[in-house]
């Protein structure tokens, strides 16, 4: 079946560590591709997107993401994450411009 | 911009019984969306409104499921009668019309079913 896929569903760093959460998909065709975060208590918010031109978008807050299109995968990353990062994030996949689907979400926690 | 308002935040019924949530979209967002999110999960989508017209019910249990956009604007989906898997999290969503365009979320109405 098609599907969104995010590889981890937790992960703990330190703050200054650096971050990469990985997003896969199945379909083919046209996808336009975006990262929400949930903070805790908060609703859904658009991290960043990706329907065309260049594959390296960024971000609200430092985060950027890399489209590669022969592994179906968009990223996200950066470079040193910050206590206020806790949260859950949440890739999605908008496929011939019609049918959306999100992936599990990644929940990310940040020690101090 | 006012956001997307969703009303109530939390439900709590009894099996059986009947349930309805309420959704207003931003201002001029022709597209409106409503989504089920069970817990450690990603949402869900139920159904898709392009102003009044349903496009995309596939995934909306009808036995059980209702939604309306009567007028294109505000929206409501109902659950008769509710069951106990019928508990998650009911987010609602509207964005301009097109694929690449974001969505916006509201902050969802959390349902529990006893």
């Amino acid at each position: 079946a098609q599907s969104v896929s995010q590889h981890n569903h937790h992960v703990i760093l330190s703050e200054a560590a650096s971050l990469e959460l990985g997003c896969n998909y199945s379909y083919g065709g046209t996808v336009n591709l975006f990262w929400y975060v949930q903070y805790p208590g908060q609703h859904l918010q658009l991290l960043l997107k990706y329907f065309s031109g260049d594959p390296l978008v960024k971000g609200i807050k430092g985060f950027e993401a890399e489209f590669i299109k022969s592994k179906f995968s968009f990223n996200l990353r950066k470079p040193s994450v910050q206590w206020s990062d806790t949260a859950e994030y949440f890739c999605a996949v908008n496929h011939n411009n019609n049918d959306m689907r999100f992936g599990a979400g990644t929940r990310l926690t940040v020690k101090p | 911009e006012a956001g997307v308002v969703q009303s109530p935040r939390y439900k709590i019924i009894e099996k059986k019984q009947p349930v309805a949530f309420w959704c207003n979209p931003i201002s001029g967002h022709n597209t409106l969306y409503w989504y089920r999110q069970n817990l450690g999960q990603g949402p869900e989508l139920l159904i898709r409104y392009e102003n009044e017209e349903a496009v995309d019910d596939s995934q909306l249990p009808k036995d059980r499921f209702s939604a309306e956009r009567l007028k294109g604007v505000d929206s409501t989906l109902k659950i008769q009668p509710a069951e106990l898997g019928d508990s998650a999290v009911y987010l609602c969503a509207s964005s301009l019309a097109g694929g690449n365009q974001p969505q916006h979320f509201g902050d969802g109405t959390r349902l529990s079913i006893l």
